[in-house]
């Protein structure tokens, strides 16, 4: 089945700076690979997401990018703001399958 | 619409008990995902279903857990005998068929926070 690895775990940067969260998987046939936020006792909730045939997809400040050869893709945010302070966490899945598989999560504090 | 709706939001229980946790997916959905996220594991797939029929329930971890569907705007997740380990935050969540087509994503509820002592 699907394995998801999400790293770092946690992340600590300064307001304004960039920051990168990345994951592989090890399904050749997954397809579908959204991002979720989570906030401290909240749900988790997708703030992108994206397909196997594009490399790229970009929403204001975050962006993610998909490598299909290397089984990795990556969440880019820039010019980071206390509230985007959360838990993020990849996901991946065949959509054939319908079986969502998510990664460990990382912790990004953003301080002021 | 509003959303996945889970309940009970908290339940504290004594070891032994039985515990119940509903869903009612968002209207239209349909496949229903249970979930289950603690600080050691992360967020695991328990059990999910499309048109209220078990897929794949090869997340559940023992016996003692159980799920239902019995129709399209409800499903249950029991646990008997409910465990102190069984103490996580439980998510219901919906999609339509198939994720990741036509911009279908999956929803969650807020969550049914278990705590068993």
């Amino acid at each position: 089945g699907e394995n998801v690895e999400q790293h770092p775990s946690t992340l600590s940067v300064q307001e304004g700076d960039s920051a990168v969260i990345k994951c592989t998987y090890s399904d050749s046939a997954s397809n579908y690979f959204p991002w979720y936020k989570q906030e401290l006792g909240k749900r988790p909730q997708l703030i992108i997401d994206i397909r196997s045939n594009v490399g790229e997809k970009k929403d204001q400040r975050i962006a993610v990018t998909l490598n299909k050869t290397a089984k990795h893709f990556s969440l880019h945010i820039t010019e980071t703001q206390p509230e985007d302070s959360a838990v993020y966490f990849c996901a991946a899945v065949n959509t054939g399958f319908q079986k969502l598989v998510f990664g460990t999560g990382t912790r990004l504090l953003v301080s002021p | 619409d509003a959303g996945v709706i889970q309940s009970p939001r908290h339940e504290v229980t004594e070891m032994g008990q039985e515990v119940t946790l509903r869903c009612k997916p968002i209207s239209g959905h349909n496949s229903l995902f249970w979930y289950r996220q603690t600080m050691m594991r992360g967020l695991e797939l328990l059990i999910y279903f499309n048109n209220n029929v078990p897929i794949d329930d090869s997340g559940m971890p023992e016996d003692r857990f159980s799920a239902k569907m019995p129709n399209a705007s409800f499903s249950t997740l029991k646990i008997q005998p409910s465990e102190p380990r069984d103490s996580a935050v439980y998510f219901c969540a919906s999609s339509l068929y198939s994720l990741g087509t036509s911009g279908n994503t999956i929803y969650f509820g807020e969550g049914s926070w278990l705590t068993v002592v």
